[in-house]
């Protein structure tokens, strides 16, 4: 298995702009989640999904940031418009059967710049 | 408390044993991870215990787990420069998991 693949690696953007991340997650799996981390906050939920359907999005920054899991196999999060303090590295994690009650296997993570 | 807690840093000689604690928060939760993080890599799984056991062994790594202290340990025997990295505590409750801000391992040759 391929794991949890996330795109792009690297993301360095102006402020202002429209950001997407892209994950796909483990074949199988049924929940995913993103987080992001920052030295100063440590790792946060943003939102997850169940069969692709948000359950939990109370970590959601603002408006500015959404989440979306057309199918079982892509996710999006996009950030409209960036600020600097988005600046952060972002993962993705799916699980399998229930969301917290299986490991979360996680990507490798993008890394955000907002300039 | 309301958060996991966990030492920031642990500094060992190669060859000698780490032990990295944990607090966490909740009697009810189920399961009990440890994470490492390698530079610019996401968090791996490396192990992880159900809540009715006290001890878990997988060649280099023991988890011990205190249910009436909520206290959980992970040690490293014969640490080598490749465990070097971040390592994270993990609770899951029915409806979340909380993780710890991660402890830095450093080995020294």
């Amino acid at each position: 298995d391929a794991g949890v693949i996330q795109s792009p690696r690297h993301e360095v953007t102006e402020m202002g702009q429209e950001v997407t991340l892209r994950c796909k997650p483990i074949s199988g799996h049924n929940s995913l989640f993103w987080y992001r981390q920052t030295m100063m906050r440590g790792l946060e939920l943003l939102i997850y999904f169940n069969n692709n359907v948000p359950i939990d999005d109370s970590g959601m920054p603002e408006d500015r940031f959404s989440a979306k899991m057309p199918n079982a196999s892509f996710s999006t999060l996009k950030i409209q418009p960036s600020e600097p303090r988005d600046s952060a590295v972002y993962f993705c994690a799916s699980s399998g059967d229930r969301a917290y009650n299986s490991p979360l296997h996680f990507g490798n993570g993008t890394r955000l710049t907002v300039t | 408390g309301e958060d996991v807690e966990q030492s920031l840093f642990l500094s060992v000689r190669e060859g000698d044993s780490s032990v990295i604690n944990c607090t966490y928060t909740d009697s009810s939760s189920t399961y009990l991870y440890w994470y490492k993080q390698e530079p610019g890599a996401g968090l791996q799984l490396l192990t992880y215990i159900f809540s009715n056991m006290d001890m878990k062994q997988d060649q280099r790594l023991t988890v011990l787990l205190n249910k009436k202290d909520k206290h959980l340990s992970l040690r490293i025997a014969d640490t080598q420069t490749g465990d070097s990295a971040i390592y994270f505590c993990a609770e899951s409750i029915t409806d979340d998991m909380r993780f710890g801000a991660g402890t830095r391992l450093t080995v020294k040759p």
